[in-house]
């Protein structure tokens, strides 16, 4: 069964600085990959996904990932934070056959400082 | 751009008592999903929903959980009797075209369902 790993819970950065959100998946065959974003009391926006191709992604707000097949992980970088990123981020994984149901994992909570 | 609709957008209820939660996914898409989020975990898959039928669903969707497409428009989900452990909030996300082509799901902003 495919599974997403989020090892960070919580993450704090100042404003500014470089972020990086680490994802590793477990799937069977080549996934789809995503990054979504929740802000408190919102829903879901799609940051970037990776289907196939280019193993670097870009995504909206200036977000970018890269898809590391050989350590299973899909990574999110941003080169330098706003205040307004505080949010939580969801890394997910579709079974690419199937119905497509979507694995999330259990998000990393980002805090900006000034 | 065309967007996945939910109402309502907050919902309290009496435990026992059943709810229905209505979602419009987007007009040409063929594939609808609900999720729901318990406060502070993870997003959790309930059950697809393909040519109306159910195509594949979770071991937390029970004998209490029910989807239909009533008309050519709306998808609801509706849980027969709640439970305190239902309060949650449920996305409902729909998705275009064949099952082997590569597209994302598009979500909904959620219903947030509270029971007392």
């Amino acid at each position: 069964a495919q599974s997403v790993t989020q090892p960070d819970i919580h993450i704090t950065v100042s404003e500014g600085a470089s972020l990086e959100l680490r994802c590793n998946y477990s799937y069977g065959a080549t996934p789809y990959l995503f990054w979504y974003v929740q802000s408190p009391g919102q829903g879901l926006q799609l940051l970037l996904k990776y289907f196939s191709g280019d193993t670097l992604v870009q995504g909206i707000k200036g977000f970018e990932a890269e898809f590391k097949r050989s350590q299973s992980s899909f990574n999110l970088r941003k080169p330098s934070v706003h205040w307004s990123d505080a949010a939580e981020y969801f890394c997910a994984v579709v079974n690419s056959g199937g119905y497509q149901k979507v694995t999330f994992g259990i998000g990393t909570k980002l805090q900006v400082i000034p | 751009e065309p967007e996945v609709t939910q109402t309502p957008s907050h919902q309290v209820t009496q435990m026992g008592q059943e709810v229905i939660l209505r979602c419009v996914p987007i007009s040409n898409h063929l594939y609808f999903y609900w999720y729901r989020q318990i406060l502070g975990q993870k997003v959790e898959f309930l059950v697809s929903f393909y040519n109306n039928e159910i195509s594949e669903k979770s071991e937390i969707f029970d004998d209490q959980f029910s989807v239909e497409r009533p008309d050519g428009s709306n998808f609801t989900l509706k849980i027969r009797s709640t439970k305190l452990e239902d309060s949650a909030m449920y996305f409902c996300a729909s998705r275009l075209l064949s099952r082997r082509q590569n597209n994302e799901q598009f979500f909904g902003p959620g219903t947030r369902l509270t029971v007392l």
